[in-house]
């Protein structure tokens, strides 16, 4: 089973910078299996990336997402206040396993 | 407007049996695998298991395997999801989602609001 280990657990950013976040995972698998997701407090989570590489309907092109293999990571050019979440990737295999999440707060 | 609306709040005891249900609107209901998520309080997500409406076929993540069952009902376009006999340790948020695979990428594309489950003494 993939495991998928996420980095940092918490990220301190101010608005207007750019933010990276890491997902390796424990074994390759396809681009095409990756997604990520946001979560804001209170609220179920919403798709963001998937196959790696593609922004859901209706998100920002300020989201991007890369990688492949093991490493992928998701990138959000220019942070707003809306922006400052949990972000989760995800394998779509047998047990669809979620990495720990990235606090993305407010510095 | 596809969505998925979740049952409310339940409180329950240990030992209690439960169930709790995810309606699903606005969409083919058949075409497309959905399934629960466990969200323990502070903590992240785990996924549970997945149902396909068409046959029923389920597939169930090792770590909940029989501890939890799916079901779905066609008539009424929902999903469920059944413990027989609560623990503590079953508190927590679930929620579920639509599986979307267009042929190349597979993923959860809709979420339902999440029914957040306090089993207590």
């Amino acid at each position: 089973e993939v495991v998928l280990t996420q980095s940092p657990d918490t990220l301190s950013l101010s608005p207007g910078r750019r933010a990276t976040l890491s997902c390796r995972a424990s074994q390759s698998f396809s681009s095409s299996l990756l997604a990520w997701y946001q979560q804001r407090p209170g609220q179920a989570p919403r798709l963001i990336i998937y196959g790696a590489s593609n922004r859901a309907t209706g998100v920002p092109d300020r989201f991007s997402g890369s990688g492949s293999g093991t490493d992928f990571s998701l990138t959000i050019g220019r942070l707003e206040p809306e922006d400052f979440a949990v972000y989760y990737c995800q394998h779509y295999g047998y047990s669809h396993t979620f990495g720990q999440g990235t606090k993305l707060e407010i510095q | 407007e596809v969505q998925l609306v979740q049952s409310g709040a339940e409180v329950r005891k240990p030992g209690e049996s439960l169930k709790i249900s995810c309606k699903a609107s606005g969409y083919t209901f058949t075409k497309h695998w959905i399934g629960w998520g466990r969200q323990m309080p502070g903590k992240g997500l785990e996924w549970m298991a997945i149902i396909y409406p068409v046959d029923s076929q389920t597939k169930y993540s090792p770590a909940f395997q029989g501890q939890v069952t799916i079901s779905v009902d066609k008539s009424t376009t929902t999903v469920h999801l059944q413990w027989s006999s609560l623990k503590a340790s079953d508190t927590a948020m679930y929620f579920c989602a639509r599986d979307f695979y267009d042929g190349t990428y597979y993923y959860k594309d809709v979420w339902g609001q999440g029914t957040l489950v306090t089993v207590t003494s």
